[in-house]
């Protein structure tokens, strides 16, 4: 299986902050790479598709850029609405996801 | 709008037989994928596999020889079963909807379920 590892496991941030959260693949998997947004008790939602693209809805302070094994998540000014766990998730094997970023307020 | 609802027992004794149902309410099941996931509580996210209308299946290695999905287009119910549960299968299940036609494999989900909780305990 493709191993996906997250960085960091969980941070804390302000609202306003800039974050940004890494995940690397364990080999290649080109631009196949989505990332989704949890809070507590729902599902997971999705923020960003092929690596960059957004879905019709989410928010432009959201942005992913990345290919091969290495991407990022960028939130650009922290939102309250922001605080949750986020997930990387490869789809270009067997589907796999990282261990997830918990964003939490400090 | 695409709701999908996923149902079942709750809580199941140990060495049983899950099964869940998902249904796909203001929309159809063909020409997509379906998948299934699964999240143990406080813990990340497990791809269990998918089921794509034609009915061709794809298992996660590590739960295939337990894990069948299937269909029904009349009722746009999706179906999972699990068996030989052991305490490890305890979690919250969520159907999602993939990608659509044959070639989207790799689409990431965009409409989810609720979840179910499943209780795997004697």
């Amino acid at each position: 299986d493709i191993q996906m590892t997250q960085s960091p496991s969980s941070l804390s941030a302000s609202v306003g902050d800039r974050v940004t959260i890494t995940c690397r693949a364990s080999e290649n998997i080109n631009s196949y790479l989505n990332w989704f947004q949890q809070k507590p008790g729902k599902a997971p939602k999705l923020l960003i598709y092929a690596a960059s693209t957004l879905p019709s809805g989410v928010p432009s302070r959201f942005s992913g850029s990345g290919s091969g094994t290495h991407f990022t998540l960028t939130i650009t000014s922290l939102q309250p609405e922001d605080f949750a766990t986020y997930y990387c998730h490869q789809s270009y094997d067997t589907w796999t996801f990282g261990q997830g970023t918990r964003v939490e307020m400090k | 709008q695409v709701e999908l609802r996923e149902s079942g027992p709750g809580l199941v004794k140990p060495s049983e037989t899950l099964s869940l149902t998902c249904s796909v309410v203001g929309g159809s099941i063909r020409n997509y994928y379906w998948h299934w996931i699964r999240q143990p509580a406080g813990k990340g996210l497990e791809w269990i596999g998918h089921f794509y209308f034609s009915g061709s299946t794809n298992y996660n290695p590590s739960l295939k020889n337990r894990v069948s999905m299937s269909a029904d287009t009349s009722t746009s119910q999706l179906s999972l079963k699990l068996t030989s549960l052991t305490a490890a299968d305890t979690a919250v299940y969520f159907c999602a909807r993939g990608g659509y036609g044959s070639a989207s494999y790799y689409y990431a989900p965009d409409y989810w379920g609720q979840g179910t909780l499943v209780t795997v305990s004697s």
